[in-house]
């Protein structure tokens, strides 16, 4: 399985600011993803983070609001602009098995940064 | 319509007993696969078991097997011996081949096990 780390795990953050989450995954993986859990509510998926081209963002949400850098295969960002306290959510960050192996089908999930604006 | 819906919002069961988390979902794409996740209170999303729809089995992982009813369209999850670590929210959620690989998502079932 693919081993995700999130940065931040948690942060207080002050309306108007942006806040940047970073992704690393322990191996090269092809398809990386972004969700947004609000409050007591099931995930939406944000964007697809491509390498080396743009997001793929999905109907709601743009890039001006939701910046993703995917500089290679192993690390993505997610930057939440201009924050307002509807944007306290979990921002999760989750990646494909390699399709080679045993787990290919599998999609495994970070640990989550949780974003509380004030 | 809901791509995935899960009617339970919330379930006790008593410790060391089976437990059963409903979820079915709706697609015309003849190939694509179904996910069991397990979020405790911090948050995290853990990946418990995965179900193709050609897979001839039903999936298992240790005490966690999907009871997967194609026709209906239903994938549930029983959960054996249940152990009070299990108290978290369970979702289920479906990847449609033509969709790529995201994952939609159900609402989720409070899971709360009792000593």
């Amino acid at each position: 399985s693919a081993v995700i780390s999130q940065k931040p795990s948690r942060d207080i953050c002050q309306r108007g600011t942006s806040l940047t989450i970073q992704c690393q995954v322990d191996s090269q993986v092809t398809m990386m993803f972004w969700y947004r859990q609000q409050p007591g509510q099931s995930l939406t998926l944000i964007a697809t983070a491509n390498q080396g081209s743009e997001a793929t963002y999905e109907s709601g949400f743009v890039i001006d609001k939701f910046p993703i850098s995917r500089p290679n295969l192993t690390f993505s960002t997610l930057t939440v602009s201009n924050m307002s306290p509807e944007d306290s959510s979990i921002y999760l960050c989750s990646v494909k098995g390699v399709p080679e192996t045993s787990s290919g089908n599998t999609i495994y999930f970070g640990e989550g940064s949780w974003l509380t604006v004030v | 319509a809901q791509k995935i819906t899960q009617t339970q919002p919330g379930m006790f069961v008593q410790e060391k007993e089976a437990v059963t988390l409903d979820c079915t979902y709706d697609t015309s794409d003849p190939s694509y696969g179904l996910f069991w996740y397990k979020q405790p209170s911090s948050g995290e999303m853990i990946f418990l078991i995965y179900q193709g729809s050609y897979d001839q089995q039903n999936a298992t992982e240790g005490r966690y097997s999907l009871n997967f009813q194609k026709a209906r369209k239903s994938a549930n999850l029983v959960i054996s011996a249940s152990q009070l670590g299990d108290s978290a929210m369970y979702f289920c959620a479906m990847r449609e081949d033509w969709a790529g690989n995201m994952l939609t998502f159900g609402g989720g079932t409070r899971l709360m096990v009792k000593p």
